[in-house]
């Protein structure tokens, strides 16, 4: 009963292309997160959303880009994917943004650029 | 700045050994620790948590020990198993419920 949904688990995109990446949750949590983790590395924050607010981390690079059109469903696009994109992209949730929470993390997308 | 680090990068245990990982941080005004487990090709997994007001909270094989004077977070896994192999991380709770990662350790379980 999975409860942090990314879909698809691999994705392969070309240079440049445009991809979207897409999480859904079943939890109700009004926060959203997208992180990148790369090869034996700890995630990324890339972005976050509490309920409709976006928040931007300020090393994310413009060629990321995130919508969030109700509580369940979260994208992650990237415009024009290069090489150093190659990654696994996570997404996770929480209840809200009061500390001592836990997020909860759904199994990623790993993502290829050829 | 603020950061959190793990001391070992790999830990090879034999199968029924106990297994500690170790982690320290930086930020005093931490208040809220959490373990996760990664398996390969799979998101972080939730293992356990602490805050700062405990020095240890126990779960199923699972022990977690905070020591707020040197900044140490250890999470302690009682007759490791195969199924116990994987990358375990350790983040700091910062303001707005943001994780601040450690570096993560890879533990490896001998048959």
């Amino acid at each position: 009963d999975a409860m942090v949904i990314q879909n698809p688990r691999y994705q392969v995109t070309q240079f440049g292309k445009p991809v979207t990446l897409s999480c859904s949750q079943t939890l109700n949590h009004n926060v959203m997160y997208w992180y990148q983790q790369k090869s034996s590395q700890a995630p990324k924050l890339l972005f976050h959303y509490y309920d409709k607010d976006f928040n931007n981390e300020a090393d994310t690079p413009d060629n990321f880009q995130s919508r969030r059109p109700n509580t369940s469903f979260c994208f992650l696009d990237i415009r024009s994917p290069g090489l150093g994109d190659a990654a696994m992209y996570l997404c996770a949730t929480s209840r809200d943004s009061g500390g001592g929470q836990p997020q909860h993390f759904g199994d990623g997308t790993r993502l290829s650029i050829l | 700045g603020e950061s959190v680090g793990l001391h070992l990068p790999t830990l090879s245990v034999q199968e029924g050994d106990n297994s500690i990982i170790n982690c320290a941080y930086s930020n005093s005004a931490s208040d809220y620790f959490i373990w996760y487990k990664q398996e390969s090709g799979k998101g972080p997994q939730f293992i356990i948590d602490i805050r700062s007001n405990m020095d240890k909270r126990q779960g199923q094989r699972v022990t977690v020990l905070l020591n707020k004077t040197v900044k140490h977070l250890s999470l302690q896994i009682a007759a490791t198993q195969p199924g116990d192999s994987a990358v375990y991380f350790c983040a700091e709770n910062n303001a707005g419920n943001m994780l601040t990662f450690g570096g993560g350790t890879r533990l490896m379980v001998k048959p």
